[in-house]
C-alpha cells in the first residue's frame, strides 16, 4: 500500500517570496505522482504530474516539482507567490496499472501575505 | 466540454436516514472515483468504477455504496447515516486507463448530517 506525508500543514510567506511545498511517499512498486490545488468551497485541480521521464516536471503557472526517486520525495516549488497562489496543495500518489485510485497527503495550506 | 457535476451542492440529512449523490463524468470518461474529504482524516479515497464495474475500492463500512450507469453517470449512497459522515464528498472523472490520465473533480457535495 502507498502512502504519503506532506511535512507541513501550514505554510504562510509573503508576496513574491519563494515556496517549497514537501512531499514524501511509500511505495514498494512503480508509482505515478500529482499535486492538486483546491481553492476554498471548490473541488481539486490539478497543478502537475510525473508519469516517467525528466524527473522535473512544471506548470503552466510557475510551479515545478522534481521527482527524487532515491529520497522518495516529489516537493513542490514556485519561485515567486502571488496573492492568489492563497490554497490548500495536496501531494497524491498512484500505483502504476491500479486503475485512478489516488492516496492524497494531508495537505498543505499557503496563505501568500502582501 | 462541460466539467464534472455533482449534485446536489448541499445536503443536510438526520441520523439514521440515507442518502444519494450523484456524479456525471465528462464525456467520453469511463473512470468515476469517490472521495470523501473531513477535517480530521482528510481526502480518502471511497471507491472506483470503471465501465459499470467497481474496480477498487477504500477502507470504509458497507453503509458506503455506490454503483455506476452505461452512460458512466455514477451514483454513491450511504445509508443509515452517522454524524462522522458529515463531509465534503468528491468525484473524480478520469478517461479511463490506469492512474497516468488526470483525474477531474467536481465541486463536491457537501453532507451535512445532524
Amino acid at each position: 500500500a502507498q502512502s504519503v506525508t506532506q511535512l507541513d500543514s501550514q505554510v504562510p510567506v509573503f508576496e513574491e517570496a519563494p515556496v517549497e511545498l514537501r512531499c514524501n511517499y511509500s511505495s514498494s512498486v512503480s508509482v505515478y505522482l500529482f499535486w492538486y490545488v483546491q481553492y476554498p468551497n471548490q473541488g481539486l485541480q490539478l497543478l502537475l504530474k510525473y508519469l516517467s521521464g525528466s524527473t522535473l516536471v512544471e506548470s503552466i503557472n510557475g510551479f515545478e516539482a522534481e521527482f527524487n526517486k532515491s529520497q522518495t520525495s516529489f516537493h513542490l516549488r514556485k519561485p515567486s507567490v502571488h496573492i492568489s497562489d492563497t490554497a490548500e496543495y495536496f501531494c497524491a500518489v498512484t500505483r502504476q496499472a491500479a486503475g485512478n485510485k489516488l492516496t492524497f497527503g494531508g495537505g498543505t495550506r499557503v496563505l501568500v501575505k502582501p | 466540454k462541460a466539467g464534472v457535476t455533482q449534485t446536489p451542492r448541499y445536503l443536510i440529512k438526520t441520523r439514521g436516514q440515507q442518502v444519494t449523490l450523484s456524479c456525471s463524468p465528462i464525456s467520453g470518461h469511463r473512470s468515476v472515483s469517490w472521495y470523501q474529504q473531513t477535517p480530521g482524516q482528510g481526502l480518502q479515497f471511497l471507491f472506483e468504477y470503471f465501465s459499470e464495474t467497481q474496480r477498487n475500492k477504500g477502507n470504509f463500512p458497507g453503509r458506503f455504496s455506490g454503483r455506476q450507469f452505461s452512460n458512466s453517470r455514477s451514483e454513491m449512497n450511504v445509508s443509515t447515516l452517522e454524524l462522522g459522515d458529515s463531509a465534503l464528498y468528491l468525484c473524480a472523472s478520469s478517461p479511463g486507463g490506469q492512474g497516468a490520465g488526470e483525474a477531474f473533480f467536481g465541486q463536491g457535495t457537501r453532507l451535512t448530517v445532524v
